[in-house]
């Protein structure tokens, strides 16, 4: 089974502090995403990144930054965070291949700015 | 990607089949249909995907019409467990990265 691993499910950060979301999958996937979810906003793409060291911007890429070293893991950066980024934050890993793209998430993190 | 609708919820029996619809009408040939669901509080979960054949996994079985219109996911013996919002999504892969965009989904109470 493909697993998609977040380092914290729940997270209380300060207004101003950097903030560092780790997600790793143990599948050998290319593509890595990062994505937030608010109510009655649905998913929105941060960013992704197609190979180690590639990256592109989604749609609300304002006040994150991201980073893959490897090929496993990719980061999310919170800069100096602020009350609009609570939220939940959901990481997603894809292989592509075959005219499929089946992406898989792992569980989430709550991250609330205080 | 196509557009889909869905019903904002339904109930279902436990041990009960539970039948999810979706519509997208607006399909074109080479979109898949894809099923996520989500429990309250925790990523999405893939559950199937298909192209114009019926496809069985273990979770779930997914049923496409002949005009691929309209899709029909099913739970064979619902739990407890799947009491979650059920996303039917229809996209297509041209070797690009493409995000996933999820509508407001199906929300599926399974009652004891």
């Amino acid at each position: 089974d493909v697993k998609v691993t977040q380092s914290s499910r729940y997270l209380v950060k300060r207004t101003g502090e950097k903030v560092f979301l780790e997600c790793v999958q143990d599948m050998d996937h290319e593509n890595m995403f990062w994505y937030r979810q608010d109510p009655g906003l649905g998913l929105r793409l941060i960013y992704f990144s197609y190979d180690v060291k590639m990256k592109e911007k989604g749609d609300i890429p304002e006040g994150y930054s991201v980073s893959r070293e490897k090929k496993e893991r990719f980061s999310l950066i919170l800069e100096s965070a602020s009350t609009n980024q609570t939220s939940m934050y959901l990481c997603a890993s894809s292989g592509g291949g075959q005219g499929i793209d089946t992406q898989y998430f792992g569980p989430g993190t709550r991250l609330t700015v205080l | 990607d196509a557009k889909t609708t869905q019903p904002t919820s339904m109930d279902c029996a436990e041990g009960r089949a539970a039948n999810l619809p979706c519509n997208h009408s607006t399909i074109s040939g080479n979109e898949y249909v894809y099923w996520y669901r989500q429990i309250h509080s925790q990523g999405p979960q893939y559950i199937i995907h298909g192209l114009k054949n019926n496809e069985t996994n273990e979770m779930a079985s997914l049923i496409i019409t002949e005009d691929r219109k309209s899709s029909t996911l099913i739970l064979p013996h619902a739990t407890l467990r799947d009491t979650a919002v059920y996303y039917c999504i229809v996209r297509v892969w041209d070797g690009g990265y493409q995000k996933v965009t999820f509508g407001t989904g199906t929300k599926l109470q399974v009652i004891p």
